[in-house]
């Protein structure tokens, strides 16, 4: 089956810098989402990206669709103590309703007092 | 805003028993999905439903599962017979027509 792969794995950061993450994929999704989950809490959508070579902003985050469409990164600026979370991106092969969702491995960020 | 619910939020059961998890969609999409996530690994896709019918499946949702749409606002999964590696987190999902997913809290499934 398709998998996504999430890196880093993890990341320990000070509040205030700047965070990038990515994820690559062995195949093409037409569309790529990025998540966040908070502990015991269910994945909350933070982008998506319908087009390849696609630059999208959501306040302090960014997101890009790779333009092999095999990737895409998530950057996040001015950490804030609540951006601590898991990071998932997820890839459709189709943007239509009833497409499942491929989740990545996921990156866990904290933040260090 | 409007959301997705699920009840319980932790159910407890033994091997071989069944457990029904309920979901709640948002009221004007039509699509729904289930899955799930064992503790610290990614989230995977189990099932999606679309008009009263199963739309696609994964090797995960054997003959032990089924989905239902009792009414005009619940969803369900039930698992027959559970087994020790059916401990999950289980998150329903609902949308639109070419939309985002939007995820409910969760129901944390333990097999004892």
């Amino acid at each position: 089956g398709q998998q996504l792969n999430q890196s880093p794995q993890s990341m320990f950061i000070q509040e205030g810098e700047d965070v990038s993450m990515n994820c690559t994929s062995s195949s093409i999704f037409n569309t790529w989402l990025w998540y966040k989950q908070d502990p015991g809490e269910g994945p909350v959508l933070l982008i998506a990206l319908y087009k390849a070579g696609e630059l999208t902003s959501n306040g302090r985050l960014t997101a890009q669709f790779g333009i092999t469409r095999k990737d895409s990164f998530l950057n996040i600026s001015a950490s804030i103590p609540s951006d601590v979370g898991i990071y998932f991106c997820a890839g459709q092969l189709r943007p239509f309703g009833n497409e499942k969702l491929t989740f990545g491995t996921g990156t866990r960020l904290t933040i260090i007092p | 805003e409007p959301e997705v619910t699920q009840t319980p939020s932790h159910q407890v059961t033994q091997m071989g028993q069944e457990v029904i998890l309920r979901c709640v969609p948002i009221s004007n999409h039509l699509y729904f999905y289930w899955y799930r996530q064992i503790l610290g690994q990614k989230v995977e896709f189990l099932v999606s439903f679309y008009n009263n019918e199963i739309s696609e499946k994964s090797e995960i949702f054997d003959d032990q599962f089924s989905v239902e749409r009792p009414d005009g606002s619940n969803f369900t999964l039930k698992i027959r017979s559970t087994k020790l590696e059916d401990s999950a987190m289980y998150f329903c999902a609902s949308s639109e027509e070419h939309n985002e997913q939007f995820f409910g809290p969760g129901t944390r499934l333990t097999v004892l």
